[in-house]
Formats: C-alpha cells, structure tokens, sequence
C-alpha cells in the first residue's frame, strides 16, 4: 500500500525558515517524480514544484523558485520542502505527491497533509 | 500560465441525481486534464486522468469527457460518500494548475 506521510509543519513567524519532510512507503521511491501541492485555507489548490526519480532536475512554480526548495533523499525514501523567509500567504496544508508520468501525468497519491501556520 | 474555471462553485443535488461539473481552460491542453475528489477532512484523491480514464478503484459511475478547452466530470445516481469537493488540474503545460474546486452537498 502507497503510503506518504509529511512532517514539519507549525506555527512560524514570517521571515523564518522550515522543513518539511514526507516518508513514503509501499512503492519503489526512487522510480517516481515526486511533488509538493498546497492548499490554502479558502481551499485553492497550488502546485509548488516537483523533482525527478534521481533527484537531478527541479521545477517549480514561478512565484515560489525563490523561497522554496524541493530535494530527495532516495536511500531514505523521503522529501523534502525547504521553505524560507515564509510569509502569511504561505499559510496552507502541504501535501506531499507522487507524480505519475506515463503519456500524461497526475497526482495518483497524496499524503495526509501537513498544516503550516504563519503568523507573528 | 494556463487558467483552470471551474463551474459551478458549489452544487446541492439529491441522491440519485445525475450531476455535471464543468471545467474550462484558457487554452488548448489536448486532454491533459485529471479530477480530483476530496472527501471532508481528507486528502484529494485521484479520479480520473487524462481526461476520460478512471482511476484504479473508483466506482463507474463517475466518468470525465471533454476535449480542447473543455472538459466535464459526471456522477450518475448520487449517492452520500459523494459529498466531496472536486478539482479539475492540467498537467498539459507547467505551471500545472487547478480550478478553483466544486463543493457538492447533498439537498
């Protein structure tokens, strides 16, 4: 059974810097791109980036590239989500996913989510 | 970026009933569209991809349709698990993007 599961998360002030990390489970993680979605409170849903199965190309979204960044530890099955000088519109839940690539492409796992709380 | 709206923001219908929700995109994203479901309290979960397959385990009654720019999900014969929001997503051309969701209640 798939199974992701993100820590990390709380409550940070703007301008301060996070972690978050998710553990995946019951697939062969270093064959799969992996992501990191959010979802705000109001429920809109953001890509933020995604990573390859090796960890050798990064993408991400643009208003995000600067402050947030996405890496792997394969040995350890996990990913992570380096998140600085975070700001109150970085409220949301993070959810870490796996990226499925075969002709088209989609979110086929998502994690429980993570909720991450900035305020001063 | 490719913009993702979806229709309507929120559905009330009865169980049995048949509903349709739409999701238009600003371009052309050559089916490279999958809907989402999540349940109160949960996680999305996958529905369909590409379109028009449905994912491993969700029941028939759900199916998307569409091509182009336009694109619809459909649940026949309602029932109560259905209560859901449900989000369209491009994966046609990054940034990937989501609608802005459809929050179905049961009347």
């Amino acid at each position: 059974e798939v199974q992701l599961v993100e820590s990390g998360g709380g409550l940070v002030k703007p301008g301060a810097s996070l972690k978050l990390s998710c553990v995946a489970s019951g697939f062969t993680f270093s064959d799969y791109w992996m992501s990191w979605v959010r979802q705000t409170p109001g429920k809109t849903m953001e890509w933020i980036g995604d990573i390859k199965y090796d960890g050798s190309y990064t993408n991400y979204a643009p208003s995000l590239k600067n402050r947030f960044t996405i890496s792997r530890d394969n040995a350890k099955s996990t990913l992570y989500l380096q998140m600085s000088n975070v700001r109150s519109e970085d409220t949301a839940t993070y959810y870490c996913t796996r990226w499925t690539t075969v002709a088209t492409s989609y979110f086929d796992y998502w994690g429980q989510g993570v909720m991450v709380t900035v305020s001063s | 970026d490719i913009q993702m709206t979806q229709s309507p923001a929120s559905l009330s219908a009865s169980l049995g009933e048949t509903v349709t929700i739409e999701c238009l995109a600003s371009e052309d994203i050559y089916s490279n569209l999958a809907w989402y479901q999540q349940k109160p309290g949960k996680s999305p979960q996958l529905l369909i991809y590409y379109a028009n397959s449905l994912n491993d385990g969700v029941p028939s009654r759900f199916s998307g349709s569409g091509s182009g720019t336009q694109y619809s999900l459909k649940i026949n014969s309602l029932q109560s698990e259905d209560v859901s929001i449900y989000f369209c997503q491009q994966n046609y051309d990054s940034p990937w993007t989501f609608g802005g969701g459809t929050k179905l209640e049961l009347k």
